[in-house]
């Protein structure tokens, strides 16, 4: 267990919906990172939050959006869902603001199917 | 774009054996790291290797780090069924900013 939660484990949503994924880090963790993992397109990095303010962009679509609360845990929403959003989502959580030697802590993932 | 290779991309080897896979990219990374994913689970962390040339041994997995510190290695020796999994390497800059991730080297290790 890395102390990592995110909810909901499974979600099945349809074509052109909006859904909101959630996040709390592991405790006293300030960065709080998402990831989409796809078969075609493997682990791809798409935002990065420390201690509530936008830190590091990737490869996050304008339709993708995300905050981080004051009591650090994180919201990805993702909204005119097509069926090629239809990914496991993980969430991961470090320390600090993000060195290149920090550990990332991942939690279970979320997945996201669009019918 | 920095972008990781890993090779290969299926490997299913007999107990007991060795093997290595591979992270390679034409660009610099501060650090690389290696993570192991088990199906249903986030990826965890192995090791971090920051220095050019540089080695870690995890019992019987070894990591080096090229000395243009754009490649890696990791090397398992006696291969155990336990050690099953998807192997991503991820390469990042000093800011810790953008991992990028290689695309993995799925592990099978039959008993």
């Amino acid at each position: 267990d890395s102390g990592v939660t995110q909810t909901p484990k499974h979600l099945i949503t349809a074509t052109g919906q909006r859904v909101t994924l959630r996040c709390s880090p592991r405790s006293g963790d300030l960065s709080v990172y998402w990831y989409q993992q796809s078969l075609d397109q493997g682990l791809q990095f798409l935002i990065q939050y420390y201690n509530g303010e936008e830190r590091a962009k990737g490869n996050i679509l304008e339709r993708f959006s995300a905050q981080q609360f004051p009591d650090l845990h994180s919201e990805l929403n993702l909204s005119s869902l097509e069926l090629g959003d239809s990914a496991l989502y993980f969430c991961a959580s470090s320390s600090t603001h993000g060195r290149a030697t920090d550990t990332q802590y991942f939690g279970p993932g979320t997945r996201l199917t669009v019918l | 774009t920095q972008l990781l290779e890993q090779s290969p991309q299926f490997l299913s080897i007999q107990e007991g054996e060795n093997l290595t896979v591979y992270c390679n990219s034409s660009s610099v990374f501060s650090s690389l790291q290696w993570y192991r994913q088990e199906p249903g689970e986030g990826p965890v962390l192995l090791v971090t290797v920051v220095t050019g040339g540089e080695v870690k041994k995890l019992k019987r997995l070894t990591f080096q780090f090229g000395d243009a510190r754009k490649d890696s290695s990791l090397h398992i020796t006696a291969a155990q069924p336990g050690d099953t999994g998807l192997y991503l390497c991820a390469g990042a800059n000093n800011y810790g900013q953008n991992f990028v991730f290689g695309p993995g080297t799925r592990l099978s290790v039959l008993p």
